[in-house]
């Protein structure tokens, strides 16, 4: 079993509609979870970044994280199809270690006009 | 603030060569982590260094080098180049002794092996 599993997608959905972006994860050890988005050919963009538990919101984005689960989400509104790119899921231990990212495989969005 | 920045773009190479890709960290950053993106995948971390020193290693042979300068900008070596080794090279910056673990990366080195 992979630390964090994504579904790859691809996903493909209409202007304006809601987005639900979704890991799982089995290591317990993990506190900081992070979404980046990548267009396509170029590096990963900090999207979204939350520790622990809990939700976090930032304009259209809002991140959550379900520790008990084990599972974290990114809910995009009103998307916009500059919004097109790949999801990657992101999370790394606690104790300021400054420790490597463990990724999910990313999610293809496209979001059409 | 500078972002992270990496060279060169793109790269080609045969089997057997060897190759060194080079990235400079985002201003105030102090950490330098090293990932590899096969096509159609998440990063993979390879190894981060830290005071010049390496502070973590990934699932990746000792063909797999690297150094980081005083002046917190940092090289990957690759010897002994493999198909396999075809991927894109990212670099991230962060700052050790921030409470969390934000990792910023660069554009990416896409190597192609031959």
């Amino acid at each position: 079993q992979k630390e964090v599993e994504q579904d790859p997608g691809p996903l493909s959905v209409p202007e304006g509609a809601i987005v639900s972006l979704n890991c799982t994860y089995s290591n317990s050890a993990f506190q900081y979870f992070m979404w980046y988005r990548q267009y396509s050919r170029k590096g990963p963009e900090l999207l979204m970044y939350t520790y622990s538990s809990g939700n976090k919101e930032d304009g259209r984005f809002t991140a959550q994280v379900d520790k008990s689960s084990k599972y974290i989400s990114l809910f995009i509104r009103d998307s916009q199809p500059s919004d097109s790119a790949t999801y990657l899921c992101a999370m790394s231990y606690s104790g300021g270690s400054n420790y490597k990212l463990t990724f999910g495989k990313g999610t293809l969005l496209t979001v059409n006009p | 603030e500078t972002g992270v920045t990496q060279s060169p773009t793109h790269l080609i190479k045969t089997r057997g060569q060897q190759v060194t890709l080079r990235c400079s960290s985002q201003s105030g950053h102090n950490t330098v982590s090293w990932y590899q993106q096969a096509l159609g995948q998440g990063p993979q971390f390879i190894f981060q260094y830290y005071r010049e020193e390496e502070n973590g290693r990934g699932n990746f042979p000792p063909r797999f080098s690297g150094l980081q300068f005083p002046n917190y900008s940092s090289e990957l070596n690759v010897n002994a180049l493999e198909l396999d080794d075809s991927a894109l090279y990212l670099c991230a910056s962060s700052f050790a002794g921030a409470a969390g673990n934000e990792q910023f990366f660069g554009p990416g080195t896409r190597l192609t092996v031959l």
